[in-house]
Protein backbone atom coordinates (compact mmCIF):
# COMPACT_ATOMS: atom_id res chain seq x y z
CA UNK A 1 0.00 0.00 0.00
CA UNK A 2 1.18 3.70 -0.73
CA UNK A 3 2.17 5.65 2.65
CA UNK A 4 1.80 8.83 0.44
CA UNK A 5 -0.93 9.85 -2.11
CA UNK A 6 -1.22 13.22 -3.44
CA UNK A 7 -4.30 14.25 -5.25
CA UNK A 8 -5.20 15.70 -7.63
CA UNK A 9 -2.52 13.75 -9.64
CA UNK A 10 -2.60 16.88 -11.90
CA UNK A 11 -3.56 20.75 -11.29
CA UNK A 12 -3.77 23.23 -13.97
CA UNK A 13 -4.84 26.98 -12.75
CA UNK A 14 -4.56 30.38 -13.77
CA UNK A 15 -2.20 33.03 -11.96
CA UNK A 16 -3.38 34.58 -9.12
CA UNK A 17 -5.55 31.48 -8.40
CA UNK A 18 -5.31 29.31 -5.01
CA UNK A 19 -4.01 25.51 -5.77
CA UNK A 20 -4.79 23.37 -3.27
CA UNK A 21 -2.95 19.90 -3.00
CA UNK A 22 -3.73 17.20 -0.52
CA UNK A 23 -2.26 14.58 0.70
CA UNK A 24 -2.85 11.18 2.27
CA UNK A 25 -1.27 8.82 4.37
CA UNK A 26 -1.57 5.47 5.78
CA UNK A 27 0.17 5.26 9.42
CA UNK A 28 0.83 7.50 12.36
CA UNK A 29 3.69 9.77 11.77
CA UNK A 30 5.67 12.17 13.79
CA UNK A 31 5.76 15.04 11.19
CA UNK A 32 5.15 15.66 7.66
CA UNK A 33 6.83 17.80 5.26
CA UNK A 34 6.00 19.30 1.47
CA UNK A 35 8.81 19.14 -0.95
CA UNK A 36 8.91 21.13 -4.74
CA UNK A 37 10.59 19.61 -7.42
CA UNK A 38 11.17 21.56 -10.89
CA UNK A 39 10.83 19.08 -13.62
CA UNK A 40 14.37 16.79 -13.46
CA UNK A 41 15.70 18.80 -10.46
CA UNK A 42 16.31 18.43 -7.08
CA UNK A 43 13.97 18.96 -4.23
CA UNK A 44 13.05 22.02 -2.31
CA UNK A 45 11.65 21.98 1.48
CA UNK A 46 9.04 23.98 1.83
CA UNK A 47 7.51 23.34 5.09
CA UNK A 48 7.56 21.19 8.34
CA UNK A 49 4.67 20.44 10.03
CA UNK A 50 4.57 18.05 13.09
CA UNK A 51 1.97 15.79 14.42
CA UNK A 52 0.77 17.94 17.57
CA UNK A 53 0.49 20.92 14.68
CA UNK A 54 -2.52 21.57 13.52
CA UNK A 55 -2.21 24.57 10.51
CA UNK A 56 1.60 26.10 9.36
CA UNK A 57 1.95 29.36 7.64
CA UNK A 58 5.12 30.11 5.29
CA UNK A 59 4.25 33.25 2.97
CA UNK A 60 2.15 32.47 0.65
CA UNK A 61 2.02 28.77 1.69
CA UNK A 62 -0.12 27.20 4.27
CA UNK A 63 -0.43 23.98 4.91
CA UNK A 64 -3.04 21.77 7.50
CA UNK A 65 -2.99 18.23 8.98
CA UNK A 66 -5.17 16.76 10.18
CA UNK A 67 -4.17 12.80 12.05
CA UNK A 68 -7.46 12.08 12.56
CA UNK A 69 -7.96 11.59 8.90
CA UNK A 70 -4.73 10.82 7.83
CA UNK A 71 -4.16 13.93 5.39
CA UNK A 72 -2.42 17.29 4.88
CA UNK A 73 -3.48 19.82 2.57
CA UNK A 74 -0.85 22.41 0.86
CA UNK A 75 -2.62 25.34 -0.13
CA UNK A 76 -0.16 28.41 -2.14
CA UNK A 77 -2.32 31.76 -2.54
CA UNK A 78 -2.08 33.80 -5.18
CA UNK A 79 -0.06 31.73 -7.38
CA UNK A 80 2.79 32.58 -10.04
CA UNK A 81 4.00 30.81 -13.08
CA UNK A 82 6.80 30.21 -11.33
CA UNK A 83 5.21 27.69 -9.24
CA UNK A 84 4.78 25.53 -11.49
CA UNK A 85 6.37 22.03 -10.41
CA UNK A 86 5.31 18.91 -8.63
CA UNK A 87 4.88 19.14 -5.17
CA UNK A 88 5.15 15.75 -2.99
CA UNK A 89 4.31 15.25 0.60
CA UNK A 90 6.77 13.13 2.89
CA UNK A 91 5.83 11.17 6.31
CA UNK A 92 8.73 10.59 8.85
CA UNK A 93 7.56 8.00 11.83
CA UNK A 94 9.60 7.12 14.55
CA UNK A 95 12.73 6.94 12.25
CA UNK A 96 14.88 9.18 10.01
CA UNK A 97 13.53 8.00 6.75
CA UNK A 98 10.87 9.95 4.96
CA UNK A 99 8.37 8.43 2.99
CA UNK A 100 7.42 10.86 -0.26
CA UNK A 101 4.00 10.04 -1.74
CA UNK A 102 3.45 10.06 -5.45
CA UNK A 103 3.05 14.13 -6.04
CA UNK A 104 0.86 16.75 -8.06
CA UNK A 105 1.81 18.25 -10.89
CA UNK A 106 1.02 21.95 -11.01
CA UNK A 107 0.66 24.05 -13.90
CA UNK A 108 0.68 27.75 -13.62
CA UNK A 109 -0.56 29.70 -16.80
CA UNK A 110 0.44 33.20 -16.49
CA UNK B 1 21.45 30.48 2.19
CA UNK B 2 23.81 26.92 2.95
CA UNK B 3 22.58 24.79 0.65
CA UNK B 4 23.31 20.69 0.03
CA UNK B 5 25.82 20.13 -2.95
CA UNK B 6 26.08 17.21 -5.05
CA UNK B 7 28.94 16.11 -8.06
CA UNK B 8 28.52 15.03 -10.71
CA UNK B 9 25.06 16.40 -12.01
CA UNK B 10 25.01 13.95 -14.15
CA UNK B 11 27.58 10.57 -14.86
CA UNK B 12 27.28 7.95 -17.59
CA UNK B 13 28.82 4.43 -17.09
CA UNK B 14 28.65 0.78 -18.54
CA UNK B 15 26.85 -1.81 -16.30
CA UNK B 16 29.59 -3.43 -13.93
CA UNK B 17 31.21 -0.44 -13.30
CA UNK B 18 31.88 1.34 -10.05
CA UNK B 19 30.56 4.51 -9.44
CA UNK B 20 31.09 7.23 -6.69
CA UNK B 21 28.51 10.08 -6.40
CA UNK B 22 29.51 12.68 -4.04
CA UNK B 23 27.98 15.25 -1.63
CA UNK B 24 28.49 18.38 0.35
CA UNK B 25 25.82 18.37 3.31
CA UNK B 26 24.99 21.50 4.88
CA UNK B 27 28.22 22.54 7.61
CA UNK B 28 26.47 22.43 10.76
CA UNK B 29 24.41 19.17 9.99
CA UNK B 30 24.76 15.67 11.77
CA UNK B 31 22.34 13.78 9.58
CA UNK B 32 22.87 12.53 6.01
CA UNK B 33 21.07 10.58 3.73
CA UNK B 34 20.79 9.12 0.28
CA UNK B 35 17.69 8.86 -1.40
CA UNK B 36 16.83 8.15 -5.32
CA UNK B 37 14.12 8.46 -7.64
CA UNK B 38 13.73 6.50 -10.70
CA UNK B 39 12.48 8.61 -13.67
CA UNK B 40 8.84 8.95 -13.05
CA UNK B 41 8.52 7.13 -9.72
CA UNK B 42 8.47 8.17 -6.29
CA UNK B 43 11.88 9.45 -4.15
CA UNK B 44 12.82 6.38 -2.32
CA UNK B 45 15.05 6.52 1.20
CA UNK B 46 18.45 4.64 0.75
CA UNK B 47 20.40 4.96 3.47
CA UNK B 48 20.44 7.72 6.61
CA UNK B 49 24.02 8.10 8.15
CA UNK B 50 24.81 9.80 11.55
CA UNK B 51 27.90 9.44 14.09
CA UNK B 52 30.22 7.60 11.47
CA UNK B 53 27.92 5.10 10.89
CA UNK B 54 24.96 3.95 9.13
CA UNK B 55 21.64 4.49 11.31
CA UNK B 56 19.03 3.08 8.60
CA UNK B 57 19.07 1.23 5.09
CA UNK B 58 16.38 0.29 3.04
CA UNK B 59 16.10 -2.92 1.12
CA UNK B 60 17.32 -1.58 -2.27
CA UNK B 61 20.83 -0.49 -0.42
CA UNK B 62 22.04 -4.26 -0.62
CA UNK B 63 25.80 -5.07 -0.30
CA UNK B 64 26.51 -3.34 -3.61
CA UNK B 65 26.16 0.00 -2.06
CA UNK B 66 28.25 1.78 0.66
CA UNK B 67 28.43 5.41 1.83
CA UNK B 68 31.91 6.95 3.77
CA UNK B 69 32.21 10.52 5.32
CA UNK B 70 35.69 10.53 4.18
CA UNK B 71 36.52 14.01 5.77
CA UNK B 72 34.70 16.28 7.56
CA UNK B 73 32.43 17.60 4.76
CA UNK B 74 32.40 15.04 2.12
CA UNK B 75 29.82 12.48 1.82
CA UNK B 76 29.94 9.47 -0.49
CA UNK B 77 27.75 6.41 -1.92
CA UNK B 78 29.79 3.91 -3.93
CA UNK B 79 27.74 1.51 -5.84
CA UNK B 80 30.58 -1.44 -6.65
CA UNK B 81 29.06 -3.11 -9.74
CA UNK B 82 26.47 -1.11 -11.66
CA UNK B 83 23.33 -2.29 -12.95
CA UNK B 84 20.73 -0.92 -15.93
CA UNK B 85 18.11 -0.64 -12.84
CA UNK B 86 20.59 1.59 -10.61
CA UNK B 87 19.61 4.34 -13.31
CA UNK B 88 17.94 7.22 -11.40
CA UNK B 89 18.45 10.15 -10.48
CA UNK B 90 19.85 10.29 -6.54
CA UNK B 91 19.39 12.87 -4.22
CA UNK B 92 21.58 13.71 -1.33
CA UNK B 93 20.16 15.18 2.09
CA UNK B 94 20.91 16.28 5.56
CA UNK B 95 19.49 17.76 8.39
CA UNK B 96 20.61 19.36 11.76
CA UNK B 97 18.93 17.14 13.73
CA UNK B 98 17.03 13.75 13.50
CA UNK B 99 15.57 10.86 15.29
CA UNK B 100 18.60 10.18 17.54
CA UNK B 101 18.46 13.35 18.83
CA UNK B 102 15.11 13.26 19.92
CA UNK B 103 13.42 14.75 16.98
CA UNK B 104 12.36 14.78 13.50
CA UNK B 105 14.28 17.68 11.29
CA UNK B 106 13.83 19.24 7.80
CA UNK B 107 15.58 17.57 5.48
CA UNK B 108 17.40 19.41 2.83
CA UNK B 109 18.43 18.24 -0.53
CA UNK B 110 20.79 18.61 -2.85
CA UNK B 111 20.14 19.36 -6.54
CA UNK B 112 20.73 15.50 -7.25
CA UNK B 113 23.53 13.58 -9.68
CA UNK B 114 21.60 11.68 -12.43
CA UNK B 115 22.86 8.02 -13.00
CA UNK B 116 22.83 6.68 -16.64
CA UNK B 117 23.95 2.86 -16.44
CA UNK B 118 24.57 1.77 -20.48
Amino acid sequence: SQQGEEDPQALSIQEGENATMNCSYKTSINNLQWYRQNSGRGLVHLILIRSNEREKHSGRLRVTLDTSKKSSSLLITASRAADTASYFCATGYNTDKLIFGTGTRLQVFP
Amino acid sequence: EPEVTQTPSHQVTQMGQEVILRCVPISNHLYFYWYRQILGQKVEFLVSFYNNEISEKSEIFDDQFSVERPDGSNFTLKIRSTKLEDSAMYFCASSEWGLQGGALYEQYFGPGTRLTVT
